[in-house]
């Protein structure tokens, strides 16, 4: 079935810093790939998404692409803040109508 | 105006006891779900409601009940709570089922058991 393996974490960068968090997945068909941001102590918040390949989805300065050929969905930022840090999931829905999320990336931004 | 609500935010209790959660969204959705987060933050959905029909039954043990009165609301009653227990429960809610659409997070409800 349809599933997504991001890198893991933690994540620590200096405030500005370029930030890349990898995300690759299989899927059966073009599902919409989504990433999800979790603050801490709160629920996930949508953050961007793509619905068919080449796709770009984009918010509060994230970036990422849906490429086909290399099977990824990779999280970018140019300049990171220290209100970023937070815990980062890919997912995708699979055939059963069930989001499948990957394991989290911890990302943690110092000034 | 809350989207996704949950109560109660912390729940802390014995083994062996009964609890509930409950969840609402206003958003007029047809689709909600309950996840359970362990504490390495790994994410797994446990039940799904379509406008109050379970659709998504995962492997769960019987004490986990979902209860859905109306589209509006899910709740979640555990029975005989065991060490393992212990997570964040979330509620979500989407537009529809399997279509894709992005799902809308409660806050969590963190359950000890002790």
């Amino acid at each position: 079935g349809n599933s997504v393996t991001q890198m893991e974490g933690p994540v620590t960068l200096s405030e500005e810093a370029f930030l890349t968090i990898n995300c690759t997945y299989t899927a059966t068909g073009y599902p919409s790939l989504f990433w999800y941001v979790q603050y801490p102590g709160e629920g996930l918040q949508l953050l961007l998404k793509a619905t068919k390949a080449d796709d770009k989805g984009s918010n509060k300065g994230f970036e990422a692409t849906y490429r086909k050929e290399t099977t990824s969905f990779h999280l970018e930022k140019g300049s990171v803040q220290v209100s970023d840090s937070a815990v980062y999931f890919c997912a995708v829905y699979n055939q059963g109508g069930k989001l499948i999320f990957g394991q989290g990336t911890e990302l943690s931004v110092k000034p | 105006d809350t989207a996704v609500s949950q109560t109660p935010k912390y729940l802390v209790t014995q083994m062996g006891n009964d609890k509930s959660i409950k969840c609402e969204q206003n958003l007029g959705h047809d689709t909600m779900y309950w996840y359970k987060q362990d504490s390495k933050k790994f994410l797994k959905i446990m039940f799904s409601y379509n406008n109050k029909e379970l659709i998504i039954n995962e492997t769960v043990p019987n004490r986990f009940s979902p209860k859905s009165p109306d589209k509006a609301h899910l709740n979640l009653h555990i029975n005989s709570l065991e060490l393992g227990d212990s997570a964040v429960y979330f509620c979500a809610s989407s537009f529809r089922a399997g279509g894709g659409d992005e799902q809308y997070f409660g806050p969590g409800t963190r359950l000890t058991v002790t």
